[in-house]
Formats: C-alpha cells, sequence, structure tokens
C-alpha cells in the first residue's frame, strides 16, 4: 500500500520554465491537496481538490494551477516559475473534506527555481 | 496566515524524559490535529481531537486541549531516538474545512 506518491523527489528550474508535479493516491480518499512548506513556516494550502472534478482556491494559490485528472490523481502546475516558488510541496489526500478528517502526506517535492 | 503556534520552537532532551510541546490558537475551532515530521519526509498523523474532548491518549502520546484557553499541549512519554522530529499542530478556526498549521516545534531527543 503506496499512500500518496509524488512526482519528482527533486527538481531544479531556471525562471520562466514550466512544469507539473504529480500526486496519486491509492486510498480511494475523495479529497485531495498540494500545500507548500518554507522553513520557519506552517504548512500552506495551495489548491484542493474536495472530490472527483471539483478544486478550489487554499491560501495561496497565484502562480499555480492544478487538475484533478480522476479520484486517484491530482495535479498542480508552475506556468512560469519564479524563484518565490522555491520551496518543498507536499500533496495529501483525506477520505472526504473536513477538519476531522486525518490527511496522509506524500513525501514531498523539493523545487528550486534558479 | 497563522492560527496554531507552537512553543517551544525547538526542544532537546535526553532518552527516557517526558517531551510537551505547546500549541495556542487565536479563534475558536472545531478540531484540532497533532502530526509528526521525519527529516526529508511528510507529515504523519497523529492525533486529532475534538473541541468537546479534553484528553486523548495513543500509546505514549497525550494530547489536552483547553478551549478556555485556546492551547493544546503534545506529550510524548519516555521519548526514544525515533521520537526525533518536528511536531506541528493544525485547527481549523471554526471552518470546518481547511487546516491551518503552525511552523512546528523540532524536538531532538539526545542518546
Amino acid at each position: 500500500n503506496a499512500g500518496v506518491t509524488q512526482t519528482p523527489k527533486f527538481q531544479v528550474l531556471k525562471t520562466g520554465q514550466s512544469m507539473t508535479l504529480q500526486c496519486a493516491q491509492d486510498m480511494n480518499h475523495n479529497s485531495m491537496y498540494w500545500y507548500r512548506q518554507d522553513p520557519g513556516m506552517g504548512l500552506r494550502l495551495i489548491y484542493y481538490s474536495a472530490s472527483e472534478g471539483t478544486t478550489d482556491k487554499g491560501e495561496v494559490p497565484n502562480g499555480y494551477n492544478v487538475s484533478r485528472l480522476n479520484k486517484r490523481e491530482f495535479s498542480l502546475r508552475l506556468e512560469s516559475a519564479a524563484p518565490s516558488q522555491t520551496s518543498v510541496y507536499f500533496c495529501a489526500s483525506s477520505e472526504d473534506r473536513g477538519s476531522n478528517q486525518p490527511q496522509h502526506f506524500g513525501d514531498g517535492t523539493r523545487l528550486s527555481i534558479l | 496566515s497563522q492560527q496554531g503556534e507552537e512553543d517551544p520552537q525547538a526542544l532537546s532532551i535526553q532518552e527516557g524524559e517526558n517531551a510537551t510541546m505547546n500549541c495556542s490558537y487565536k479563534t475558536s475551532i472545531n478540531n484540532l490535529q497533532w502530526y509528526r515530521q521525519n527529516s526529508g519526509r511528510g507529515l504523519v498523523h497523529l492525533i486529532l481531537i475534538r473541541s468537546n474532548e479534553r484528553e486523548k491518549h495513543s500509546g505514549r502520546l497525550r494530547v489536552t486541549l483547553d478551549t478556555s484557553k485556546k492551547s493544546s499541549s503534545l506529550l510524548i512519554t519516555a521519548s526514544r531516538a525515533a521520537d526525533t522530529a518536528s511536531y506541528f499542530c493544525a485547527t481549523d478556526a471554526g471552518s470546518n474545512y481547511q487546516l491551518i498549521w503552525g511552523a512546528g516545534t523540532k524536538l531532538i531527543i539526545k542518546p
């Protein structure tokens, strides 16, 4: 049981380049999330998908887009990368949307923008 | 915005001692969760406590919630080297949906 799988684990981009971070979960969860983690700060929600076919903005959506491809997969796209987007990105899933639902995390993508 | 703030930012204790971390928040909540993050890994859920609960246990973990003080504490008893990690609290700020995360407490267990 892999849980939440993120690819790639590491990536270095140049300013202005685009890329897509991939996330897949095998727990049949309805809700999925993208967070970024910066030193000295808590996780910040970028986008989430409460259920298949829906996506909503979180706290820091600017510069990102998402796609809920199917129930298993939720991707995050940086259209024109900026140095301020250097961060560790985590994908998470939960059975349903709700603060009473434990979230299950992948091991992150470490992204550097030069 | 940070709803939950952990205290202390860092904690170093000897193996076998108890470790206590605190989380304070600003607005009323429905639920509060604690997570652990080992270096280079994703977060792992530890305990969820609801606003109408005062204490929950899971193995060597004990979580308390004081809604009048808007604070929660995580106690790890008989600490082990494997407990070395960062610990985060997350609250819902009354929204029932989105979690808001603190900056975490970095716990180091010395052998």
